[in-house]
């Protein structure tokens, strides 16, 4: 069964300041993700990550994906208010048909 | 293009009572799956359809949960007869085909926040 450990659990960010989010998952996958959830919303999709050494960058946000060591990070960078959220990752291998995700990140960010 | 929909938004009912949670894939999606987030854990797998077709229940607790997809379009997952245990957000995805294939996407719907008191 594929593992995926995603910490901290909760993040309390203060505005202007650099923070990371890791994903650890326990066994090859081909794809992994990131979403964000804001309350009562639908998880939306923020990068897809294919390769090892693929990074994506979307206005302050940052992923990474290091597929020997199973490790994404989501880096963020100057938080601002707006990017508080949950955030989660999840991963899937070729041919199957399920996500498995980590248990997220409630990110707040303060001034 | 509507996304998925998922209706209600937030169910509160009783031990032992019954609840019925309804999805709305996008339109043209055949594939639809359940997941589910207890207690602010991880999201988890509970099922995945191929029009009205279950694919794999593997994830679903225990038989006190159905989910039917008749006629291949919207799908009900029903709690019969609900405890506390089950509280927790219930999120749908759906997809035009098998994400497994690395070519399609999985679009979520907002999820339905069950409570059993």
């Amino acid at each position: 069964e594929l593992k995926v450990e995603q910490n901290p659990l909760f993040l309390s960010m203060q505005e202007g300041k650099n923070y990371t989010i890791y994903c650890n998952y326990s066994t090859t996958s081909d794809r992994l993700y990131w979403y964000r959830q804001d309350p009562g919303k639908s998880l939306e999709s923020l990068f897809v990550l294919l390769s090892n050494g693929a990074v994506k960058q979307e206005g302050r946000l940052m992923a990474s994906l290091d597929t020997k060591a199973r490790l994404s990070t989501l880096h963020i960078t100057a938080a601002v208010h707006d990017l508080s959220a949950t955030y989660f990752c999840a991963v899937i291998r070729s041919n199957d048909y399920k996500l498995s995700f980590g248990a997220g990140t409630t990110v707040t960010v303060r001034a | 293009e509507a996304g998925v929909t998922q209706f209600p938004s937030h169910s509160v009912i009783e031990k032992g009572q019954t609840v019925t949670l309804r999805c709305d894939p996008i339109s043209g999606h055949d594939n639809l799956y359940w997941y589910r987030r207890v207690m602010g854990k991880e999201i988890k797998f509970l099922l995945h359809f191929v029009k009205e077709s279950k694919q794999d229940e593997s994830g679903m607790p225990n038989n006190r949960f159905l989910a039917e997809r008749t006629g291949g379009t919207y799908s009900t997952l029903k709690v019969q007869p609900a405890e506390l245990e089950d509280s927790g957000v219930y999120f749908c995805a759906s997809s035009q085909g098998p994400i497994g294939s690395l070519v399609y996407e999985q679009y979520f719907g907002p999820g339905t926040r069950l409570t059993v008191t």
